[in-house]
C-alpha cells in the first residue's frame, strides 16, 4: 500500500531558528514529489520535486530529494511567525495524490 | 482569475440528511480531484473527473458517496445519509491538464460537521 510518512508530527521553535522537515515515502509509480503549506485554508504550493540531488530553492525555504533512499527534506532558515503552519508532503501517483499527514509547524516570537 | 472555488465553506448536517459540495475549478480547467481531510490526518484522494466523465474513485467509499462534473456547473461531491465520520474538510482541486501536481491548485474547502 503506498505511504507517505512526515516527521515530525509537530514542532515548536523561536523565530530565527532553522527546522528541518522529512518526508518518506513507499509509493509505485512514482512521478514526482510536492510540498504544500497549510494555514486553515487551501493547500499552497511550494516545490515539485522530480530529480535526486537538485536543491529547489525558494526565499528561506528549500527542498532536496533522494530517489534512492526514498525520502525529501523540507528546511526553512530564519524563521518567521508567518511560518506557522502544517506543512504538507504529496506524493503524485498517477492521477493522485498521496499525501502525509503533516508537520505541524509553530513559530514563537 | 479567480481561483478554485468551493460551497458552502461551513456545513451542517444531521444524521441522516443529504450533503451537497460544489466545487467551480479554475477558468479554463477541465480536471478536477476530490480529498478529504479528516481531524489530525492528511489530504486523501477520493476521486478524478474530467467534464462528464469519472477517471479514477478508487478512494471514494462505495456506498453513499457520488461526484459529477458536468457539462455545464460545478462538480459536485454528495454524500447520502450523511453520518458522524463524514464530518471532516473536502478540498477540491483542478488542473489544466491530467495528473502534473504541480498544477492541481486547491479551493478554500468544505467543513462538513454531521451531528
Amino acid at each position: 500500500e503506498d505511504k507517505v510518512v512526515q516527521s515530525p508530527l509537530s514542532l515548536v521553535v523561536h523565530e530565527g531558528d532553522t527546522v528541518t522537515l522529512n518526508c518518506s515515502y513507499e509509493v509505485t509509480n512514482f512521478r514526482s514529489l510536492l510540498w504544500y503549506k497549510q494555514e486553515k485554508k487551501a493547500p499552497t504550493f511550494l516545490f515539485m520535486l522530480t530529480s535526486s540531488g537538485i536543491e529547489k530553492k525558494s526565499g528561506r525555504l528549500s527542498s532536496i530529494l533522494d530517489k534512492k533512499e526514498l525520502f525529501s527534506i523540507l528546511n526553512i532558515t530564519a524563521t518567521q511567525t508567518g511560518d506557522s503552519a502544517v506543512y504538507l508532503c504529496a506524493v503524485e501517483r498517477g492521477n493522485k495524490l498521496v499525501f502525509g499527514a503533516g508537520t505541524i509547524l509553530r513559530v514563537k516570537s | 482569475n479567480a481561483g478554485v472555488m468551493q460551497n458552502p465553506r461551513h456545513l451542517v448536517r444531521r444524521r441522516g440528511q443529504e450533503a451537497r459540495l460544489r466545487c467551480s475549478p479554475m477558468k479554463g480547467h477541465s480536471h478536477v480531484y476530490w480529498y478529504r481531510q479528516l481531524p489530525e490526518e492528511g489530504l486523501k484522494f477520493m476521486v478524478y473527473l474530467q467534464k462528464e466523465n469519472i477517471i479514477d474513485e478508487s478512494g471514494m467509499p462505495k456506498e453513499r458517496f457520488s461526484a459529477e462534473f458536468p457539462k455545464e456547473g460545478p462538480s459536485i461531491l454528495r454524500i447520502q445519509q450523511v453520518v458522524r465520520g463524514d464530518s471532516a474538510a473536502y478540498f477540491c482541486a483542478s488542473s489544466p491538464t491530467e495528473g502534473q501536481g504541480y498544477e492541481q491548485y486547491f479551493g478554500p474547502g468544505t467543513r462538513l460537521t454531521v451531528t
